[in-house]
């Protein structure tokens, strides 16, 4: 019973490098969704998707890219790393969007020197 | 807009204290309310929900009712235990238009509780 799995659990880039942090749920849920957790300031949601091939911007999306080409992956892509992304990265998903409660993957720690 | 805001930490308690943790909300819909709790290195986890006006929310001790009159969603413990160490956030969702797949969440409490 994996329900959200992230990968990597811990990263360290230089600024101007890319990388994909992955999300993958075995739920079949429609909803999933990207948040950053940063200290004294919450979640903030980057970008979500209400399912396969339908993605939308959340509160903070710029810098960060997402497609869902299938229901079970997420993927986010950082295009051009800055230390401002530097944060921790929480996936969620539910069966049919936020009104439902979501199911937390174990985040991953970014780290951008 | 769509906001809430709760009670700021960090919250530090004796086993067995009573625990109140304040939480509002502006909404410009009908909100669903909802309380997770992020224990150390972990994501958070749904810890309860209320959806309709002066529902109760319960689970492991913990409740929270929804007041529509005072836009509050107020978090407590009678008996707070070591193991209820926690980052606690409150947080909302309105299913209608261009927030239907949003959820907003406060700042999150910093609960330590002392045996």
């Amino acid at each position: 019973n994996a329900g959200v799995t992230q990968t990597p659990k811990f990263q360290v880039l230089k600024t101007g490098q890319s990388m994909t942090l992955q999300c993958a749920q075995d739920m079949n849920h429609e909803y999933m969704s990207w948040y950053r957790q940063d200290p004294g300031m919450g979640l903030r949601l980057i970008h979500y998707s209400v399912g396969a091939g339908i993605t939308d911007q959340g509160e903070v999306p710029n810098g960060y890219n997402v497609s869902r080409s299938t229901t079970e992956d997420f993927p986010l892509r950082l295009l051009s790393a800055a230390p401002s992304q530097t944060s921790v990265y929480f996936c969620a998903s539910s069966k049919q969007g936020a009104v439902q409660p979501q199911h937390f993957g174990d985040g991953t720690r970014l780290s951008i020197l | 807009g769509n906001s809430v805001t709760q009670m700021e930490g960090p919250v530090t308690l004796s086993e067995e204290a009573f625990l109140t943790i304040n939480c509002t909300y502006t909404a410009t819909g009908y909100p669903s309310l909802f309380w997770y709790v992020q224990y150390p290195g972990e994501g958070l986890q749904l810890l309860l929900k209320a959806t309709k006006a002066d529902d109760k929310g319960s689970n492991k001790g913990f409740e929270a009712t929804y007041r529509k009159e005072t836009t509050s969603f107020h978090l407590e413990k009678g008996s707070v235990q070591v193991s209820d160490s926690a980052v606690y956030f409150c947080a909302l969702s309105v299913n209608a238009g261009s927030t239907l797949g949003r959820l907003y969440f406060g700042r999150g409490t910093q609960l330590t509780v002392w045996p």
